[in-house]
């Protein structure tokens, strides 16, 4: 079974521009979460998608953005970029997002914001 | 508040000895799971093992045992026979059968000497 797949695996962006990241689930896994790490702020929790509904969101301003698609894919947006947008996006997926359920990773993307 | 705490911020084992990564959590949610990951250098986070809040049983997994003190909060990672492999950092999580949430400890920087 193939394990969760994050694209792009790299990304460059400069101030000011917007960028969407992209995640495709395990096979059969509907809950999607979204989660940014940085060396300052550590793994924080972004949202959370099952069913193409959003679910839970973390503390962070309205320029991140996300949704999810009928086929469990889910998307990141993150508009008007800023220097501390710099980071590590990971993205996991589940069954259905229940407590003793395991979440299992993408490679993440690394995103550098110029 | 749900909470997270590792207080290792980096640890040293020799080689094929044993070691504890320690981990606290706080909650009031009677139902919820608990987490270990493992990131390398690369950045994937990877599952290693799981324990349920209504779980008798200590988790094991291969060299991974997971000590579970329900009325300390605590959440211990014992690896046994560690390799030069299980250099890494170390992810403690918590996940609340409400939220859909999962929140991560700070990490705990393991390396493993020759």
């Amino acid at each position: 079974k193939a394990g969760v797949t994050q694209t792009p695996r790299y990304l460059i962006k400069t101030r000011g521009q917007q960028v969407t990241l992209s995640c495709s689930p395990i096979s059969g896994h509907r809950s999607v979460s979204w989660y940014q790490q940085t060396p300052g702020q550590g793994l924080q929790f972004l949202f959370e998608y099952f069913s193409e509904t959003q679910r839970n969101k973390g503390n962070f301003p309205g320029r991140f953005s996300g949704r999810q698609f009928s086929n469990s894919r889910s998307e990141m947006n993150v508009s008007t970029l800023e220097l501390g947008d710099s980071a590590l996006y990971l993205c996991a997926s589940s069954l259905g997002g229940g407590a003793r359920e395991t979440q299992y990773f993408g490679p993440g993307t690394r995103l550098l914001v110029l | 508040a749900q909470k997270i705490t590792q207080t290792q911020p980096g640890m040293f084992v020799q080689e094929k000895e044993a070691v504890t990564l320690d981990c606290t959590y706080d909650t009031s949610d009677p139902s919820y799971g608990l987490f270990w990951y493992k990131q390398p250098s690369s950045g994937e986070m990877i599952f290693l093992i799981y324990q349920g809040s209504y779980d008798q049983q200590n988790a094991t997994e291969g060299r991974y045992s997971l000590n579970f003190q329900k009325a300390r909060k605590s959440a211990n990672l014992v690896i046994s026979a560690s390799q030069l492999g299980d250099s890494a950092m170390y992810f403690c999580a918590m996940r609340e059968g409400v939220g859909f949430k999962t929140i991560f400890g700070a990490g705990t920087r393991l390396f493993v000497k020759a």
